[in-house]
């Protein structure tokens, strides 16, 4: 069965550093996401896109956040500066559609910032 | 806005017992979905079910069955004869269907359910 993939399965970065969460999306879908659940805590909402931009951000989603299709297969997550409270589970997710269409998740990247 | 209440933290329960986690959901859209999600100790989320806000006949899927009551805004799962392989995080979802192309999940704080033999 088609997965989401997702790079590296942990990063540790030292804090002000860039950082950079790659995904691969199952191929035939649409629409990606990124989420983030802070350790013991619920997951939440990042950011959709769709036909190559951004269709919905959280307010978490700030400036220091960004992503890029940069290909037919990558969908990334760059966070520009990090913070100590960037340190979380990043997962990303593909749909064939939006709505009635599940969300598959990767297994996540667990970034620690030290 | 929407919203998704698991009341329940955490369940512990012996193997072979029954067990029903509880959902409730706000939204005020007519339209919306939603999911149950496993969340197994290795970290990833494990997608079970989905289901519309159109359709409220309960579904059964081998030891697991879904209660949908839109009188009540609630969405419960349940686990028949449980086993250890059941412990983990469950998280109840939902997604509104709005016009444009984003269909955010918004989860619940999920229920850690713990399976003991």
């Amino acid at each position: 069965e088609p997965e989401v993939t997702q790079t590296p399965s942990h990063q540790v970065t030292q804090m002000g550093q860039e950082v950079i969460l790659r995904c691969v999306p199952i191929s035939n879908h649409l629409y990606f996401y990124w989420y983030r659940q802070i350790l013991g805590q619920k997951v939440e909402f990042l950011v959709s896109f769709y036909n190559n931009e951004i269709s919905e951000k959280s307010e978490i989603f700030d400036d220091q956040f960004s992503v890029e299709r940069p290909d037919g297969s990558n969908f990334t997550l760059k966070i520009r500066s990090t913070k100590l409270e960037d340190s979380a589970m990043y997962f990303c997710a593909s749909s064939l559609g939006f709505g009635n269409q599940p969300q598959h998740f990767g297994d996540g990247t667990r970034l620690s910032i030290l | 806005a929407q919203k998704v209440t698991q009341a329940q933290t955490e369940i512990s329960v012996v193997e072979k017992e029954d067990v029903t986690l509880d959902c409730v959901y706000e939204t005020r859209d007519t339209t919306y979905y939603l999911f149950w999600y496993k969340q197994p100790p290795s970290g990833e989320l494990v997608f079970l079910i989905r289901r519309n806000s159109f359709d409220e006949q309960n579904e059964i899927s081998g030891r697991y069955s879904w209660n949908f009551q839109k009188s009540t805004s609630s969405f419960n799962f349940t686990i028949t004869a449980s086993q250890v392989v059941d412990s983990a995080v469950y998280f109840c979802a939902l997604s509104e269907v709005n016009t444009g192309a984003n269909s955010k999940l918004t989860f619940g704080k999920g229920i850690t359910l713990s399976v003991r033999p």
